[in-house]
């Protein structure tokens, strides 16, 4: 089976500054790993995917994550955050099982302050 | 191409009562699985269709029901609504079954058991 925590519930932060929301899992196979984020009152939309290859994967609205195998991590991170970044982020993972299901992490809310 | 659509997107049950939840995926999209997202327990898998057959199920009880019909589209049934069924249900659907588990969700239905 696998896991994976959320380190922060909530994550404050005042607009343009830098952001890192951290996500680790825990799995006996390889995973793929993926980061949704979800608007009030709406559905979870893809932020970004890493299946294989670089690392480094860069999603859209300007975020990128980084897998790092060894730590068990998938990170996600933003450079400069704007208001409408204001959402809960959702970090998951889909083992090599033959099953599409995803395993979701508690969810990071991310509120961004002017 | 349009998204995923979920109907309806607001439902307002009594306890004892069933209820009925319709999807369509993204055209295409052969694959289709639901999640019930709970403030208490977060995001949970309840259950993956394709080729109109159930591939895996959550732990969910039997109450908890679905099945996927020749067009993909999906539909999941909840009998005997307890309180604790209040919850956001999502269906996301994903081009194959299996592979990467990459999945793309609708906006949910909030369903309110009184």
């Amino acid at each position: 089976a696998q896991s994976v925590t959320q380190l922060d519930s909530q994550v404050p932060v005042f607009e343009e500054a830098p952001v890192e929301l951290r996500c680790n899992y825990s799995s006996s196979v390889s995973v793929y790993l993926f980061w949704y984020v979800q608007y009030p009152n709406q559905g979870l939309q893809l932020l970004l995917k890493y299946l294989s290859g670089s690392t480094l994967v860069k999603g859209i609205n300007g975020f990128e994550a980084e897998f790092n195998k060894s730590q068990t991590s998938f990170h996600l991170r933003k450079p400069s955050v704007h208001i409408s970044d204001t959402a809960e982020y959702f970090c998951a993972v889909n083992a090599f099982s033959g099953y599409s299901t995803l395993t979701f992490g508690k969810g990071t809310m991310l509120l961004v302050s002017p | 191409k349009a998204g995923v659509t979920q109907t309806p997107r607001y439902l307002i049950k009594t306890r004892g009562q069933q209820v009925t939840l319709s999807c369509s995926p993204i055209s295409g999209h052969r694959s289709v699985s639901w999640y019930q997202q709970t403030p208490g327990q977060g995001l949970q898998f309840l259950f993956e269709y394709f080729s109109e057959t159930q591939r895996n199920k959550g732990n969910f009880p039997g109450r908890f029901s679905g099945r996927q019909f020749s067009n993909s589209r999906s539909e999941m049934n909840v009998s005997t609504l307890e309180l604790g069924d209040s919850a956001l249900y999502l269906c996301a659907s994903s081009l194959v079954y299996g592979g990467t588990g990459e999945q793309y969700f609708g906006p949910g239905t909030r369903l309110t058991v009184t």
